[in-house]
């Protein structure tokens, strides 16, 4: 297993660009997030599915966009990129089966992205 | 959301010695996860545990939730376990991990 993977590991962006990045779990989890850090911060979420077609906002979700079509990937929209989006994102994915609430999340490598 | 607080903010620990790191919560949790942030900026499941005891060699943590708060105890430190350990919970009826700020532990030989 592969676990959690996430494309790319780096990109440097220009303000008002737009770029989407890839996560891909193959561990059949029905849960998948997007988490931001900033430098010196704990994680924080910005979106999350809970299977394929539905999605929700997290706490950060101003400037992003995502979509969930398969149970595989979830891949996170940036649109007109903003110095603010620089930061580390992470992917990861859970498992649960309702109603009991999702088990561990496991986590991708991170993407660092810098926005200028 | 919850609010999740880690103490100490910063460890800087000779090689061979033991540490306890705390984690508090102000609300109800299904879960509860420690992490390790390696220099590399990886995230490192260490343990889940929601509740109770475990332990995974140097490494084990108890959580009482009742009194919602969890402990991380590392034994016989090395200069591998530095970095940041961050304490995530999700509240009940959320699915989401809330993170505290983490501890930021340094090992010296």
């Amino acid at each position: 297993n592969a676990g959690v993977t996430q494309t790319p590991k780096f990109r440097i962006l220009k303000i008002g660009q737009s770029m989407t990045l890839q996560c891909a779990q193959d561990m059949n989890h029905n849960y998948m997030y997007w988490y931001r850090q900033d430098p010196g911060m704990g994680l924080k979420l910005i979106y999350y599915s809970v299977g394929a077609g539905i999605t929700d906002k997290g706490e950060v979700p101003n400037g992003y966009n995502v979509s969930r079509s398969t149970t595989e990937d979830f891949p996170l929209r940036l649109e007109l990129a903003a110095p603010s989006q620089t930061s580390v994102y992470f992917c990861a994915s859970s498992y649960s089966s309702l109603p009991r609430a999702p088990y561990e999340q496991y986590f991708g490598p991170g993407t660092r992205l810098t926005v200028t | 959301g919850i609010q999740v607080e880690q103490s100490p903010p910063d460890l800087i620990l000779q090689e061979g010695a033991n540490s306890t790191l705390r984690c508090n919560f102000s609300d109800s949790v299904n879960n509860l996860q420690w992490f390790h942030q390696n220099p590399w900026g990886q995230l490192i499941n260490l343990f889940y545990i929601p509740s109770g005891t475990k332990q995974n060699g140097r490494l084990s943590a108890t959580t009482v939730a009742t009194e919602r708060y969890s402990l991380l105890y590392i034994s016989s430190s090395q200069t591998t376990d530095s970095g940041v350990y961050f304490c995530a919970v999700d509240r009940t009826g959320a699915y989401n991990l809330f993170f505290g700020t983490g501890t930021r532990l340094t090992v010296i030989p």
